[in-house]
């Protein structure tokens, strides 16, 4: 019940295109789903997060989609590119503390 | 204002020596997160501090592993008789409060051979 499923594990996209990663959760206490985004020998980077009373977020060019009803959050990189080549990583909390994350997605964007 | 700061960045250590992984938060925060990353899976919550009190340890081995987050200093993460298995990238993150949204540190390579 602890668990964030992403997928998928890895993606390809070119430059331009919407590359669409997916994750998904069982415990309905966590409120709060954020993103992250981490270069290889870096430490992860908060992207941008939601909680369950909204279901979109926009910043930038990046968006989260939530589902509360089908326990599903995505995330959305609109304009993709070669600069967004990175692990991405969702992740779910509930009351603060703890992060339990996805496997995390491998993104190329090919120029 | 300086990040996160861990150190090393990249540990060697031999099969049964100790381990010592420092983190210094941001300036202002008192939580402090540790987070274990395997090669090619996620993070792995460990521990999770205030200064001088473990709040969370339900992710830590039961044994030959420690955290600590002293008045004064770094907050350590120590692994006692290291094994092959603890090879792994270790994380730090700090927030100024019960917070969501933590900075990480750029992480310490544990290397055992």
């Amino acid at each position: 019940q602890q668990q964030v499923k992403q997928s998928p594990q890895s993606l390809i996209v070119q430059k331009g295109g919407i590359p669409i990663i997916n994750c998904a959760y069982e415990n309905t206490a966590f409120d709060y789903f954020p993103w992250y985004q981490q270069f290889p020998g870096k430490g992860p980077a908060l992207l941008i997060a939601i909680r369950p009373d909204v279901s979109e977020k926009k910043e930038g060019r990046f968006t989260i989609s939530f589902n509360k009803s089908a326990k599903q959050f995505s995330l959305h990189i609109m304009d993709s590119q070669p600069g967004d080549s990175a692990t991405y990583f969702c992740a779910a909390s509930a009351q603060g503390g703890k992060l339990i994350f996805g496997q995390g997605t491998e993104l190329s964007v090919k120029p | 204002n300086a990040g996160v700061m861990q150190n090393p960045r990249h540990l060697v250590r031999r099969r049964g020596q100790e381990a010592r992984l420092r983190c210094s938060p941001m300036k202002g925060h008192s939580h402090v997160y540790w987070y274990r990353q395997l090669p090619e899976e996620g993070l792995k919550f460990m521990v999770y501090l205030q200064k001088e009190n473990i709040i969370d340890e339900s992710g830590m081995p039961k044994e030959r592993f420690s955290a600590e987050f002293p008045k004064e200093g770094p907050s350590i993460l120590r692994i006692q008789q290291v094994v092959r298995g603890d090879s792994a990238a270790y994380f730090c993150a700090s927030s100024p409060v019960l917070d969501y949204g933590y900075t990480f540190g750029s992480g310490t390579r544990l290397t055992v051979v």
